[in-house]
Formats: structure tokens, C-alpha cells, sequence
């Protein structure tokens, strides 16, 4: 597609509950970032990988977050047994190379509410 | 802790106004310097960036002004239009982009303009 692709786009979760998330980045880009943006925040950094491989969970919040980009292109964003201070936007974001002033494309987001 | 400080949280500008954004951080590392737009429901989208070596840069009607002694940046935006309403996030990162683009958000700015 023209741009990074999410889905779900709205996710309503109980807590306790496994979500998944997807994102579907641009063809070709070897980065993929998946930031968390709180209600009226900016996002937060959390997740990087380059190709499959992930060189940067630093920012994942607990061991309950879980991501994998298996062949390259399409990633996961897991989260076990959900908590309410889970509920933001996840956003995923591409770029194409790994240098230089690569520009981030971000997705739409996908909204998580835990009940 | 934040590592981008942004300020206002919000402001309104009447149509024709000048919308000013300010952004201040700690990190000397930090050496590219976007600006983000992000409309509701949207992903944030880049608008603008500058790197150090440079004490301002226009794009249109945008304009950021960069002090590095001060590790200030701000963002202006010459005569708002309605459609310039949406949230604006200064980042900052370090080069090189080996271990991806990892961007420190400030917290965000919500522009209203005024018709």
C-alpha cells in the first residue's frame, strides 16, 4: 500500500485480556518503530527493528509487551493479560533505510481501550 | 524523565496570526530536530526538521528558529489558517540512525485557529 497500514484501527479490551496488533509498514523499508502515545502526549518510543531483527526493546513497559517482525516486513505488537494503563494509540512507524535522514511514515494508530 | 520539554499544552490564533511553539531539551547528543503535525484520528506526519549547524529554517509558512547554546527550538507558524488546526510535536534524535530513529517527543501542542 501507499502508506503504513494498522489494524485494528479501535481495539476495546478487558482486562486481563491478549491483544494483538499489526502493522503492515511500507514495502521496502527495513525500519519499523512502534511508539505508545498517551491521551494528550506525545508518543514514547518502544519497540525498533531492523529487517527481522529487533535492536532496541528499551522502551516496552513491562515483560507483558511482546513484539516480532518475522520475515522482514509485517509486525506484531502483543500485549498479555492487558491492564487499564494500557489504553493509548499505538503507533507503528517505517522508514526506508537505516542511516542518514531517513523520514518516519507513521501509521494511523490503533486505539486500545482496557475496560 | 521527559527528555523534550514542550510548551504551550495549548493556544489559540485568530486566522492570519502567528502560532509560536517552544521546545527545549537537555541531551547535547541530540542532532536532528522534527517537527511533527498530527490532525485527530491521523498519525503524526513530519512538517519540518533542522539539525544544529543551522539557526533557522522556512518551509512556506513554517519556520523553525534553533538557538543551540540555549538547546532551545520553536516553531512558528505564519499567518494560520483554519486548517492549520491539529496537534504539533517537537522531537529530537541522534545520529547516527544505527539503532533507528528513535524520536523523544515533546508532549504536544493543540493549535486552534480561529476563522
Amino acid at each position: 500500500g501507499a502508506g503504513v497500514s494498522q489494524s485494528p484501527r479501535y481495539k476495546v479490551a478487558k482486562r486481563g485480556q491478549d491483544v494483538a496488533l499489526r502493522c503492515d509498514p511500507i514495502s521496502g523499508h527495513v525500519s519499523l518503530f512502534w511508539y505508545q502515545q498517551a491521551l494528550g502526549q506525545g508518543p514514547e518510543f518502544l519497540t525498533y527493528f531492523q529487517n527481522e531483527a529487533q535492536l532496541d526493546k528499551s522502551g516496552l513497559p513491562s515483560d507483558r509487551f511482546f513484539a516480532e517482525r518475522p520475515e522482514g516486513s509485517v509486525s506484531t505488537l502483543k500485549i498479555q493479560r492487558t491492564q487499564q494503563e494500557d489504553s493509548a494509540v499505538y503507533l507503528c512507524a517505517s522508514s526506508y533505510g537505516t542511516s542518514g535522514t531517513g523520514e518516519l511514515f507513521f501509521g494511523e494508530g490503533s486505539r486500545l481501550t482496557v475496560l | 524523565q521527559q527528555q523534550v520539554k514542550q510548551s504551550p499544552q495549548s493556544l489559540i490564533v485568530q486566522k492570519g496570526g502567528i502560532s509560536i511553539i517552544n521546545c527545549a531539551y537537555e541531551n547535547t547528543a541530540f542532532d536532528y530536530f522534527p517537527w511533527y503535525q498530527q490532525f485527530p484520528g491521523k498519525g503524526p506526519a513530519l512538517l519540518i526538521a533542522i539539525r544544529p549547524d543551522v539557526s533557522e529554517k522556512k518551509e512556506g509558512r513554517f519556520t523553525i528558529s534553533f538557538n543551540k547554546s540555549a538547546k532551545q527550538f520553536s516553531l512558528h507558524i505564519m499567518d494560520s489558517q483554519p486548517g492549520d488546526s491539529a496537534t504539533y510535536f517537537c522531537a529530537a534524535s541522534i545520529s547516527p540512525w544505527g539503532f533507528g530513529n528513535v524520536l523523544h517527543c515533546g508532549s504536544g501542542t493543540q493549535v486552534i485557529v480561529l476563522p
